[in-house]
Order: structure tokens, then C-alpha cells, then sequence
């Protein structure tokens, strides 16, 4: 499958600053969906974008798919202890995912 | 909303012997589950592609007579995890996709079983 890159691998933040995940592809992805993943939990779903330069919130989180649909992002806004986990993109091409590296966010309280 | 059921959440076995997850679609139907393996602070790692009523589809590297994975209904796929080694200690994940869900509309989005943790001694 393609490959997707995520970076940063970890992120520390303090309660109320920005963050921001970025993902990667040297091809063009079909799709780009979203998954947060709790400390000892397991991933849920959070969004999928489909369309060039799409761009989608969800109250305090911002996701956006690149123009040429080769990156995509995710920006949480004043960010709160209850955003700690690991947020990971994935790009699902027919009927399967490819998962990138995730990033493992921290929030000091 | 779609929910996927897996059973154990966790698992302590000898080295040797064999460990089977059951992985469950509750409300709805899955004629393909996807099995991921994680190991600690990393990604999520495709193991195999489970297809109901044929055999499973393995990635690369994952050693099928090792992981058997058998999906006789279209609610319940299960992986077996045979003569477990130290190294097979990890964390493993379901997922499955509701095929009545519209294209377009979260198509491919999966759902997530809470995932079995694997230790084993």
C-alpha cells in the first residue's frame, strides 16, 4: 500500500496551546481519514476528507486535505487534557487502510 | 452506530500455547474484518485481511500457520494466534467496515473492536 508519513512523532504541549499533525504522501491519496486513539484505548474514528482542499471542524478541531491531495492536517485549537492520545491518518484505498506513524500528543495541565 | 465487539480485552498465556480473539460485528454485517497488530507506542500494522467464507488474505511477513484467522459468518471472524512466543506479545485489533454504508458517505471508514492485549510468558 502507499505510504503515508506523520510527523511530528510526539508533541508536549501546554493546556490551551495550538497543535498540529501533519501527514504525508508522494502519491496522490484517494482519501484521508483521521483516528484518535486514547492511552490504552483503541482508535475511533473522527473524520474523512475526500475532496482537493477540503477542509472540515469539529468544534475545537480543524482538518484539512491538500490541494493536490497529497498532505493533509490536523489542528486542534487551545488544546485540553482530554486531547491527549495519539492521533493517526490513514488512507483507505479499495477496502483496506494504511495507517501512518501517528502522533502521540501530551497535554500539560 | 456501528459497534464491533472483540473478546478477550486481555490474555496471559505460556509460551507454547495457542490464544484465539474473537472479533464481532454487532449491528451489522462484515463480510471482510481487518486484523491490526501494535506493538507499544507505534503504528497499527495490518496483519491480514479476513474474508467471510474463504480464506484469509495475509500481508507480507505475517506467517498464516501462525495466525489462523477464520471467518465462517458474517458476524464473526476469529484469529489464533498458534504456539505463542514472548514475541507475539502485543496489542491486537479488529476492525471491520458495515457494507450497507453508502459510498461516499464514510465509505472505507472503519470500525474499531477495544482491541486484546497479548502477554505472553
Amino acid at each position: 500500500g502507499q505510504q503515508v508519513m506523520q510527523i511530528p512523532q510526539y508533541q508536549h504541549v501546554q493546556e490551551g496551546e495550538d497543535f498540529t499533525t501533519y501527514c504525508n504522501s508522494s502519491t496522490t491519496l484517494s482519501n484521508i481519514q483521521w483516528y484518535k486513539q486514547r492511552p490504552g484505548g483503541h482508535p475511533v474514528f473522527l473524520i474523512q476528507l475526500v475532496k482537493s482542499g477540503e477542509v472540515k471542524k469539529q468544534k475545537r478541531l480543524t482538518f484539512q486535505f491538500g490541494e493536490a491531495k497529497k498532505n493533509s492536517s490536523l489542528h486542534i485549537t487551545a488544546t485540553q487534557t482530554t486531547d491527549v492520545g495519539t492521533y493517526f491518518c490513514a488512507e483507505g484505498a479499495g477496502n483496506m487502510l494504511t495507517f501512518g506513524g501517528g502522533t502521540r500528543l501530551m497535554v500539560k495541565p | 452506530g456501528a459497534v464491533v465487539s472483540q473478546h478477550p480485552s486481555w490474555v496471559i498465556c505460556k509460551s507454547g500455547t495457542s490464544v484465539k480473539i474473537e472479533c464481532r460485528s454487532l449491528d451489522f454485517q462484515a463480510t471482510t474484518m481487518f486484523w491490526y497488530r501494535q506493538f507499544p507506542k507505534q503504528s497499527l500494522m495490518l496483519m491480514a485481511t479476513s474474508n467471510e467464507g474463504s480464506k484469509a488474505t495475509y500481508e507480507q511477513g505475517v506467517e498464516k500457520d501462525k495466525f489462523l484467522i477464520n471467518h465462517a459468518s458474517l458476524t464473526l471472524s476469529t484469529l489464533t494466534v498458534t504456539s505463542a512466543h514472548p514475541e507475539d506479545s502485543s496489542f491486537y485489533i479488529c476492525s471491520a467496515r458495515d457494507v450497507k454504508r453508502p459510498t461516499g458517505s464514510g465509505a472505507n471508514v472503519l470500525t474499531f473492536g477495544a482491541g486484546s492485549r497479548l502477554t505472553v510468558l
